[in-house]
């Protein structure tokens, strides 16, 4: 079974911090890597998305990939109250279909 | 504007009444999904479309069928609604490559 695992929260980070989310998964053939945004009752929403180990910047949203260890994060700096929502993670396990994780509710403090 | 759309928005209904539940998108996508969101498991993929007549199953396919006669339409269709099937459904669409997907509004279903 191929899996993303989210730590489900809620993580809560003060207005202006850094607020990391992270995500693992258990295939080592994921080439893709997707984080979403949702807001209670919203659909999800594409934030970003990282094929590459390493980093990709996109305002303030950093994505890191670390296919070695089955990592990927999300990082959002100068986090502000409209960020606070749930991050879902997903992968690309082939066929141009996603699995997703079970998200992170996210909580920002003002 | 570049949407999908998804009727109805809310249903509630009883075991064994028929219903569909409409997407639609007009972004001329090839590929468009149906997933499920429940508490504690997130997004499940029920179906999926690559193209007009393509369909396949995806990982929670059982009670549900869908059909794409027509590139912007895809249709979920519960033939018998059970109560387990009470969730949010969210219809998808993307052209070729993941990271183009986008979301309908959501349609929540109460089966009784």
């Amino acid at each position: 079974q191929k899996e993303v695992e989210q730590n489900s929260g809620p993580l809560s980070v003060p207005e202006g911090a850094i607020a990391s989310l992270n995500c693992t998964y258990s295939d080592r053939g994921s080439q893709s890597f997707f984080w979403y945004r949702q807001y209670s009752g919203k659909s999800p929403e594409l934030i970003m998305f990282i094929y590459s180990n390493g980093d990709k910047e996109d305002g303030r949203f950093t994505a890191q990939l670390n296919k070695a260890s089955q990592y990927v994060s999300l990082l959002i700096r100068d986090s502000q109250p409209s960020d606070s929502a749930t991050y879902l993670c997903a992968a690309n396990f082939g066929n141009e279909k996603l699995t997703f994780g079970t998200g992170t509710r996210l909580t920002i403090i003002p | 504007e570049a949407q999908v759309t998804q009727n109805p928005r809310y249903l509630i209904t009883v075991t064994g009444k028929k219903l569909t539940v409409t997407c639609s998108q007009n972004m001329n996508h090839e590929y468009m999904s149906w997933y499920r969101q429940d508490p504690g498991l997130g997004l499940r993929q029920i179906y999926y479309s690559m193209n007009v007549e393509v369909t396949d199953k995806g990982d929670v396919p059982e009670g549900y069928k869908v059909s794409r006669k027509e590139k912007r339409n895809f249709p979920l269709i519960l033939e018998s609604p059970s109560p387990n099937q009470t969730s949010l459904y969210f219809c998808a669409s993307q052209r070729e490559g993941l990271d183009t997907q986008y979301f309908g509004p959501g349609t929540r279903l109460t089966v009784l």
